[in-house]
């Protein structure tokens, strides 16, 4: 089965430096991938949906790349913010799959 | 906007209580889901349903149950509740289509305990 692992479980960066997010994967390449934002004690927000045959996706100051050769996809946050603090997932839907996987989550804290 | 909501945001139950949890989402969505959230595990598929009366295992169902006689409400049911299954429990729905890309709403949450 997929198996789905995000860079450390947290991850301190200082205000308006760039934050860098790893999501790898193991086995197949999946199809389609998103990233989410979840904030303490609320449901998952999602953020970007980025597919196999693009490298790369951006929105405001979010940017998102896919390797599939790597087996990677990377999470930007520039000029970072303290308000940008919260934990964010991966997901990954296989490209025979129904569902979306997701995975555990980094938890980002930026710092004033 | 999408609105997804979970009927409980805390629950403290009994071992081998009967324990629903309800979900109502107000999008005319086709697609629902419940999800359990454990700290190093992520997000965790239970069930899940496509359409209304329609429902289909995910990656761990043994204990659980679900129900959607109406389309914007899906429950989740603990048919006897045990001490491992004390977790945040997590709603979520999504426009149309199986294999659908689209991007899943959630709820905030309930927060289970079983003692």
């Amino acid at each position: 089965s997929q198996k789905i692992e995000q860079n450390s479980e947290a991850l301190n960066i200082q205000e308006g430096k760039t934050a860098t997010l790893t999501c790898n994967y193991t086995n197949y390449s999946p199809a389609y991938l998103q990233w989410y934002r979840q904030d303490p004690g609320r449901g998952p927000v999602f953020l970007l949906l980025i597919r196999e045959n693009e490298k790369e996706k951006r929105k405001e100051r979010l940017k998102v790349t896919f390797d599939t050769t790597l087996k990677q996809s990377l999470f930007h946050i520039t000029a970072s913010q303290p308000a940008d603090s919260a934990t964010y997932l991966c997901a990954l839907r296989p490209p025979y799959g129904q569902n979306f996987v997701f995975g555990p989550g980094t938890r980002l804290s930026v710092l004033p | 906007d999408v609105k997804v909501t979970q009927s409980s945001r805390y629950l403290v139950k009994r071992t081998g209580e009967k324990v629903f949890l309800e979900c109502v989402q107000d999008m005319d969505h086709e697609n629902m889901f419940w999800y359990r959230q454990d700290p190093g595990l992520g997000l965790r598929l239970i069930y899940f349903s496509y359409d209304v009366k329609m429902k289909e295992k995910g990656d761990i169902p043994e204990g659980y149950s679900v129900s959607r006689e109406k389309k914007e409400r899906f429950s989740l049911i603990l048919e006897s509740a045990s001490t491992n299954q004390t977790s945040m429990y997590l709603c979520a729905s999504s426009p149309t289509g199986k294999n659908s890309n689209q991007p899943q709403h959630f709820g905030d949450g309930t927060r289970l305990s079983i003692l």
